[in-house]
């Protein structure tokens, strides 16, 4: 198993411009959940889904897109790029086992955004 | 004041020392999960607490619900263990996280 993969690994963008960051996982796990790292900061969860068809908004929300068409992918779109989601995202995923809305969750190795 | 606070911010130890980062909440709580970011900037689930105490190799996780704290401590440090140590909490399906430890532990 590739377990959560994330392309690209580092992307520039300038202001304005439009991108998708994409996330897979292929442990069949229902949730999954994008986050963003600020430098000196806590993991913020930007958007989540519990399944297919089903997205809800996180912390920060604002300036971000996701769908989730399959169980599989979950992509982050960004439509005007600003240089204030200059970050790190990290996209993860989890199960819902045990009747715990909660679990274990597994990380991609992130994508470096830079906004000019 | 963060939901969420981890202490030390930073902790720099000798190889072979005994490990304690400490994380506090003031929230009411049903998990609280410890990971670790790598230097290269990977993230990994270390634990999943929400009582008494879990053990992994030489890493040891324990919660206290009543104090709102848990720690997670590392026994006979090793270089290799130097990373971000992150303490999360979930409330009401909110996941909330500290800014993390950062761990140097040198030979």
């Amino acid at each position: 198993n590739a377990g959560v993969t994330q392309t690209p690994k580092f992307r520039i963008l300038k202001i304005g411009q439009s991108m998708t960051l994409q996330c897979a996982q292929d442990m069949n796990h229902n949730y999954m959940y994008w986050y963003r790292q600020d430098p000196g900061m806590g993991l913020k969860l930007i958007y989540y889904s519990v399944g297919a068809g089903i997205t809800d908004k996180g912390e920060v929300p604002n300036g971000y897109n996701v769908s989730r068409s399959t169980t599989e992918d979950f992509p982050l779109r960004l439509e005007l790029a600003a240089p204030s989601q200059t970050s790190v995202y990290f996209c993860a995923s989890s199960s819902l086992t045990g009747g715990s809305s909660y679990n274990e969750q597994f990380f991609g190795p992130g994508t470096r955004l830079t906004v000019l | 004041k963060n939901e969420v606070e981890q202490s030390p911010q930073n902790l720099t130890a000798q190889e072979g020392e005994f490990i304690t980062i400490n994380c506090s909440y003031s929230v009411g709580i049903s998990a609280l999960h410890w990971l670790q970011q790598h230097p290269g900037g990977g993230i990994v689930s270390l634990f999943m607490l929400s009582s008494g105490k879990k053990k992994h190799g030489r890493l040891i996780a324990t919660i206290n619900i009543q104090e709102k704290h848990s720690s997670l401590h590392i026994t006979a440090s090793h270089p290799r263990d130097s990373a971000v140590y992150i303490c999360a909490v979930l409330r009401d399906d909110k996941i909330i996280f500290g800014k993390g430890t950062r761990l140097h532990i040198l030979p």
